[in-house]
C-alpha cells in the first residue's frame, strides 16, 4: 500500500523567509513517481513538479527547489524568499500505477 | 495553455437524487481521472479511465458511481442516489502519461 506523510499541518512565515515543506512516502514498488501540487484559496490543484524514482537529481526552478532522497524516502520542497502569493495548501503525492496517493497537505501562510 | 474544464462549478442536490458531473479533459490526453476532496481533508482517488474503460478504481468507487466518455471530448462522473457524505469537491484530471492536470473542481453539496 502507498502512503504519503506530510507531518507539518500548518506553517506560518514572514515574507522573504525561506520555508521547507517535508514529505515522506512509503511504497513497495521500485518504480514510482512523486509530485507536488499547490492548492491556493481558490481551490484548484496546480501541478508543480514530477520526479521519478530513478532520478535523484535535485532541481531548482526559480524560487522553488526540491530535494529527493530515496535513502530516506523523502521528497522535500523549499520556497526561497517566500511571498504572500505563496500562501496555499501544498500536497505531496505518490503515483505507482494510475492513481495518485496524496498526503494530508501543509497549509502555508506567508505574512507580509 | 490548454486546461481541464469542469461543469458545473457548484451543484446542490437532495439526498437520493442522481447527479452528473462533467469534465472536458485536455484534448490530446489519453488518461482521465476523478478524485474527491471532502472539505478540509486530503484529495482521494476515485477512478482512472483509459481506452474507454476503467483501468483502476478505489474502495470509494462503489456501485453508486459510474464514469463515461460519451463522446470525444466529455468525461462524466455519475453518482446515483446521492448521500450526505458524498458532499465534497470533485476534481477531474487528465494526463498525457505521468503528470496529472486537474480541473477547477465541482463542489457538490447534498442536502
Amino acid at each position: 500500500a502507498q502512503k504519503v506523510t506530510q507531518a507539518q499541518t500548518e506553517i506560518s512565515v514572514v515574507e522573504k523567509e525561506d520555508v521547507t515543506l517535508d514529505c515522506v512516502y512509503e511504497t513497495r514498488d521500485t518504480t514510482y513517481y512523486l509530485f507536488w501540487y499547490k492548492q491556493p484559496p481558490s481551490g484548484e490543484l496546480v501541478f508543480l513538479i514530477r520526479r521519478n524514482s530513478f532520478d535523484e537529481q535535485n532541481e531548482i526552478s526559480g524560487r522553488y527547489s526540491w530535494n529527493f532522497q530515496k535513502s530516506t524516502s523523502s521528497f522535500n520542497f523549499t520556497i526561497t524568499a517566500s511571498q504572500v502569493v505563496d500562501s496555499a495548501v501544498y500536497f505531496c503525492a505518490l503515483a505507482s500505477g494510475s492513481r495518485l496517493t496524496f498526503g494530508e497537505g501543509t497549509q502555508l501562510t506567508v505574512n507580509p | 495553455e490548454p486546461e481541464v474544464t469542469q461543469t458545473p462549478s457548484h451543484q446542490v442536490t437532495q439526498m437520493g437524487q442522481e447527479v452528473i458531473l462533467r469534465c472536458v479533459p485536455i484534448s490530446n490526453h489519453l488518461y482521465f481521472y476523478w478524485y474527491r476532496q471532502i472539505l478540509g481533508q486530503k484529495v482521494e482517488f476515485l477512478v482512472s479511465f483509459y481506452n474507454n474503460e476503467i483501468s483502476e478504481k478505489s474502495e470509494i468507487f462503489d456501485d453508486q458511481f459510474s464514469v463515461e466518455r460519451p463522446d470525444g471530448s466529455n468525461f462524466t462522473l455519475k453518482i446515483r442516489s446521492t448521500k450526505l457524505e458524498d458532499s465534497a469537491m470533485y476534481f477531474c484530471a487528465s494526463s498525457p502519461g505521468y503528470e496529472q492536470y486537474f480541473g477547477p473542481g465541482t463542489r457538490l453539496t447534498v442536502t
